[in-house]
């Protein structure tokens, strides 16, 4: 089954670390370009970051440039979402999201983060 | 990037059409045929449902149409049912390998 199935979210403190994961299966993960996209309670879709399919070529939104850090493990058929410095308003659940020439055509379930004291 | 500009919600009675529109710039809606639209059911992940403008996916019923005019998008969905209430979100690639989403519309179906 062609799937994107993230892990790795739960609670933290303002200022610390969280790491995303997305598992992929089904299809040539290291042909696809990979893609974070997250929403914050009650709100709408947010861009967050883009990787190539080779991992070579990366892009961030402003309100996370310097603070996460995308990645992936072709071998592995992961994608990963290295978050630092968190705040409040990173509260959101992340979606991983398959890139199809410029649209996103497969989503993750979801993982859901929450910055809280 | 500001977010593109869609209406809060739009509502239609079931077997009419409504139209939903999404307006941003010539740096990312004007700029690029790559308009995308997503709907979601509560808790539910986004579904695509509309690509490059007015392309549907495999699966997607042709009552999903899309175009395009200038720096503003629309999403028209005819022959309305009840399973169409979601929100949907459109979409636009804005350069450089970014991505800027609308705020969101929530259809209702009357």
């Amino acid at each position: 089954e062609v799937q994107l199935v993230e892990s790795g979210g739960g609670l933290v403190q303002p200022g610390g670390s969280l790491r995303l994961s997305c598992a992929a299966s089904g299809f040539a993960f290291n042909t696809f370009e990979m893609n974070w996209v997250r929403q914050a309670p009650g709100k709408g879709l947010e861009w967050v970051s883009h990787i190539s399919a080779s991992g070579t070529t990366i892009h961030y939104a402003e309100s996370v440039k310097g603070r996460f850090t995308i990645s992936r493990d072709n071998a592995k058929n992961s994608l990963y979402l290295q978050m630092n410095s968190l705040r409040a308003e990173d509260t959101a659940v992340y979606y991983c999201a398959r890139t199809n020439r410029a649209y996103f055509d497969l989503w993750g379930r979801g993982t859901l983060v929450t910055v809280s004291s | 990037q500001s977010a593109l500009t869609q209406p809060r919600s739009v509502s239609g009675s079931p077997g009419q059409s409504v139209t939903i529109s999404c307006t941003g710039t010539s740096s990312d809606v004007g700029g690029y045929n790559f308009v995308s639209w997503y709907q979601q059911h509560p808790g539910k992940a986004p579904k695509l449902m509309v690509y490059y403008v007015n392309e549907r996916p495999s699966g997607v019923p042709d009552r999903f149409s899309g175009s395009k005019s200038g720096n503003t998008a629309s999403l028209t969905i005819s022959g309305l049912q009840a399973e169409d209430e979601a929100d949907y979100y459109c979409c636009s690639y804005a350069g450089s390998f970014t991505w800027v989403f609308g705020g969101g519309t929530k259809l209702t179906v009357l």
